[in-house]
């Protein structure tokens, strides 16, 4: 167990849809990133947090958003979804900046029909 | 964009024999940082290397960052079925970039 949670677990919803995924990071990290696996992308950074700030930004489409809340937890927003936004998504957390260790939660597997 | 290429993209191996994955990149590297991720789990961290020609061990598995600090390798000796994952590479450049991944499986 890493200390990162991710709910929910698995979504299943529709086209056109939206989605909000949530991330809890350890208790005392002010870092969360999140991550996009697909079979066909691999593991594609989203976009990083640090302490309530947007700190870097990758591969994230503009029909997805984040935010970090004063209590450190994080939303992944999703929307217009496209059958192609199937996928899990991984939140993880580290204490400062990406040169510390990461801890990855478990995932939510997003599955657009 | 700054790349990192992993190699190979599949291993299948027989157990207690070795292995190795290879991450390069075209631009030298503050540093690399490697993980595994288990079918159906999550990354998780092995470690980082930072300077120049650095080798580090734990236990069966050997991480080497090059001398010009553009690759580096993880050799795993005699491979057990614990050792089954994906082994991944992460470097920075403005953002985190995985390497494509190595997939290994070992036949017991």
């Amino acid at each position: 167990d890493s200390g990162v949670t991710q709910t929910p677990k698995h979504l299943i919803t529709a086209t056109g849809q939206r989605v909000t995924l949530r991330c809890s990071p350890r208790s005392g990290d002010l870092s969360v990133y999140w991550y996009q696996q697909s079979l066909d992308q691999g593991l594609q950074f989203l976009i990083q947090y640090y302490n309530g700030e947007e700190r870097a930004k990758g591969n994230i489409l503009e029909r997805f958003s984040a935010q970090q809340f004063p209590d450190l937890h994080s939303e992944l927003n999703l929307s217009s979804l496209e059958l192609g936004d199937s996928a899990l998504y991984f939140c993880a957390s580290s204490v400062q900046g990406a040169q510390d260790t990461q801890y990855f939660g478990p995932g939510t597997r997003l599955t657009v029909l | 964009g700054q790349q990192v290429m992993q190699i190979p993209q599949y291993q299948h191996v027989q157990e207690g024999e070795d292995f190795t994955t290879y991450c390069n990149s075209s631009t030298t590297l503050s540093n690399i940082q490697w993980y595994k991720q288990r079918p159906g789990g999550h990354p998780v961290f092995l470690i980082q290397l930072v300077k120049s020609g650095e080798v580090k061990k734990q236990k069966r598995l050997t991480f080497q960052f090059g001398e010009a600090k553009k690759n580096s390798s993880l050799h795993i000796t005699a491979t057990q079925t614990t050792d089954v994952g994906t082994y991944f590479c992460v470097i920075q450049g403005g953002k985190l970039i995985f390497g494509q991944g190595t997939e290994l499986s070992v036949k017991p």
